[in-house]
């Protein structure tokens, strides 16, 4: 079983930032969380990834809480182009455990 | 520089056949795995090779294999098939030095699939 919940959809209005929200309440220390997102029809994307510091990227930045159970990704400028659904992964023993993600709808 | 590329893109097989999908990772990459994406299921991960060693395995039946070459591509084989293996598998590539459950690991490179209908 996936270790994060993810709502299951959200809408952003163009231009704006989108926040995507993550819990992982049961993530370890030496956890990372790791943001894919998949645009319909192809592979997914790798986003960012991070411990326990906020990232920042060329696409995204990620916001992780001091206590680590939850992030956010934030996609700053929201295009029409950012539609898709987001991953939030944590890895699971070994493996990339893939829940069911946020479909993102960016809307003009 | 090219990506991960997977053949073929679509096929129709029907029930009892076995299929082979093909996957050549990123030049350099080393680290190859697969998932198989559903509608009912999402992303599940099948296995993951590293310089011709399965590394890792998913919770799938042994219907399900793998093996990778010396130049680091990789196939997949589905044996008798069934209708519920109606998919999209997708392959994966891992740039060098990554070490499968650490840190390093979290950059994957996905092909657009392989959508394997069973009739």
């Amino acid at each position: 079983d996936a270790k994060t919940t993810q709502p299951t959809s959200m809408d952003c209005a163009e231009g704006r930032a989108a926040n995507l929200p993550c819990n992982h309440s049961t993530i370890s220390g030496n956890e990372y969380v790791y943001w894919y997102r998949q645009i319909h029809s192809q592979g997914p994307q790798y986003i960012i990834h991070g411990l326990k510091n906020n990232e920042t990227n060329e696409m995204a930045s990620l916001i992780i809480t001091e206590d680590r159970k939850s992030s956010t990704l934030i996609l700053p400028h929201a295009t029409l182009r950012d539609t898709a659904v987001y991953y939030c992964i944590v890895l699971y023993g070994q493996n990339f455990v893939f829940g069911p993600g946020t479909r993102l709808s960016v809307l003009p | 520089k090219a990506g991960v590329t997977q053949t073929p893109r679509y096929l129709i097989k029907t029930r009892g056949q076995q299929v082979t999908l093909s996957c050549s990772p990123i030049s350099g990459h080393r680290s190859v795995s697969w998932y198989q994406q559903t509608p009912g299921q999402g992303l599940q991960f099948l296995f993951e090779y590293f310089s011709e060693t399965q590394r890792n395995k998913g919770n799938f039946p042994g219907r399900f294999s793998g093996r990778q070459f010396s130049n680091s591509r990789s196939e997949m084989n589905v044996s008798t098939l069934e209708l519920g293996d109606s998919a999209l598998y997708l392959c994966a590539s891992s740039p060098p030095l990554t070490r499968w459950g650490q840190a390093l690991a979290g950059e994957l490179f996905f092909g657009e699939g392989s959508r394997l209908t069973v009739l």
